[in-house]
């Protein structure tokens, strides 16, 4: 799997959109791009995944630049229940090993009132 | 309805002692794993069921022993517990097998803590 470097931090003001980026630049052709989160004391939470167009659902937006060398997970409108440690996690989908995800540090994002 | 749901929800043992964790989950899905996140938070894969067959086993002591009676249920068995196996556990599980879109979208229960003294 391809290495993901995230910054190990982020704060945000409730109400306005978090954005918070991930580089993958030894990302291969076949590798997915997944987000979870874990808000404190609960179980990782699917938000996204993508392979390289741009995805939306009703938690956030997926943007993947156009050499898939890094993407950005967007929450439009913060709130205080999204504070949590957010992963990147890059995999190809499906295989012998699927499901078998390798999380790293992640970052703390902090919203605030 | 909780979708993946573990017991118990915390464990205090001692040393020595033998002990399970339970998981079922009713989302009718295929493939079950056992994770375990240490006390520097980092969650790594243990096992992976799918439809009772074993498919990932990673280097994790034979002191722990998945066993799955159907595919709803994945339980977790630990013996002669040590002072590094405390730690939260998470049971999930994946909708597909393997191949497919979204293989990797796994749904995780709330954790069982396992403290060991």
């Amino acid at each position: 799997d391809a290495k993901t470097t995230q910054p190990p931090s982020m704060d945000c003001a409730e109400g306005r959109a978090a954005n918070l980026p991930c580089n993958h630049s030894t990302i291969s052709g076949n590798e997915y791009v997944y987000w979870y989160r874990q808000i404190h004391s609960q179980g990782p939470q699917y938000i996204i995944h993508g392979l390289k167009n741009n995805e939306t659902n009703e938690m956030a937006s997926l943007i993947i630049t156009e050499d898939r060398k890094s993407s950005t997970l967007i929450l439009p409108h913060a709130t205080l229940r999204d504070t949590a440690v957010y992963y990147c996690i890059v995999r190809v989908d499906g295989g012998t090993s699927y499901g078998k995800l390798t999380f790293g540090q992640g970052t703390i994002l902090t919203v605030h009132p | 309805d909780t979708a993946v749901s573990q017991t118990p929800k915390y464990l205090v043992t001692q040393m020595g002692n033998d002990k399970s964790i339970k998981c079922e989950q009713n989302l009718g899905h295929d493939t079950m794993y056992w994770y375990k996140q240490d006390s520097k938070k980092f969650l790594k894969i243990m096992f992976s069921y799918n439809n009772k067959e074993l498919i990932i086993n990673e280097t994790v002591p034979n002191r722990f022993s998945p066993k799955s009676p159907d595919k709803a249920h994945l339980n977790l068995h630990i013996n002669s517990l040590e002072l590094g196996d405390s730690a939260v556990y998470f049971c999930a599980s994946s909708p597909v097998g393997l191949a497919g879109p979204g293989a990797n979208v796994l749904t995780f229960g709330a954790g069982s803590r396992l403290t060991v003294l």
